[in-house]
């Protein structure tokens, strides 16, 4: 069973709505959850850290976690065209460990 | 904004050969770190480093592999004898303690092992 999972997409939507994002994870060891965003043939950037349950805010992007069901959301308000990119979720083991991702979701934000 | 810098952007190789991929962390930094990303596949972990030895390597990272601070700001990996499986994107990360894991990517070396 793959550790981190992610639908690849793409998901396609029109500049300004409400994109959502999730992720589902099968380790339970998992302490952190990350989102970084990825543009085409860049590194990732982080976006979003969050460690325990519940929500996480910063601007426009909201981050959710819900151990209990191993799930894991980002929430992107107001879409617009530059957050059209790759989305990764990722995960260590613990801290100073190594982190896992998940295959990332392509999201495309059209004017 | 400081940055993680890695050089060159492009590497393109003989199969057999070695090469050389070169970062600049950022600069207050101590841990540090190699991801790969084969085209269309995860960003894979490969190995960190901290207090100039290997915390952490992965199954990929085999003695074909190594990985150098020679210097107060240059992190480098080595691979001895490159394969086409070598061929990825392989991307270097830095991060100035461990807790939260925010790691600062650079934009990566783009290996072609012809």
């Amino acid at each position: 069973q793959k550790e981190v999972e992610q639908d690849p997409g793409p998901l396609s939507v029109p500049e300004g709505a409400i994109v959502s994002l999730n992720c589902t994870y099968s380790n339970s060891a998992f302490q952190y959850f990350m989102w970084y965003r990825q543009y085409s043939r860049k590194g990732p950037e982080l976006l979003m850290y969050t460690y325990s349950s519940g929500n996480k805010e910063d601007g426009r992007f909201t981050a959710q976690v819900d151990k209990s069901s191993k799930y894991i959301s980002l929430f992107i308000r107001d879409s617009q065209p530059s957050d059209s990119a790759t989305y990764l979720c990722a995960a260590p083991k613990a801290a100073g460990n190594k982190l896992t991702f998940g295959g990332g979701t392509r999201v495309l934000v059209k004017p | 904004e400081p940055e993680v810098t890695q050089t060159p952007s492009h590497q393109v190789t003989q199969m057999g050969q070695e090469v050389i991929l070169r970062c600049v962390p950022i600069s207050n930094h101590l841990y540090f770190y190699w991801y790969r990303q084969i085209l269309g596949q995860k960003v894979e972990f490969l190995v960190s480093f901290y207090n100039n030895e290997i915390s952490e390597k992965s199954e990929i990272f085999d003695d074909q592999f190594s990985v150098e601070r020679p210097d107060g700001s240059n992190f480098t990996l080595k691979i001895r004898s490159t394969k086409l499986e070598d061929s990825a994107m392989y991307f270097c990360a830095s991060s100035d303690w461990v807790g939260e894991e925010k790691l600062f990517f650079g934009s990566g070396t783009q290996l072609s092992v012809l």
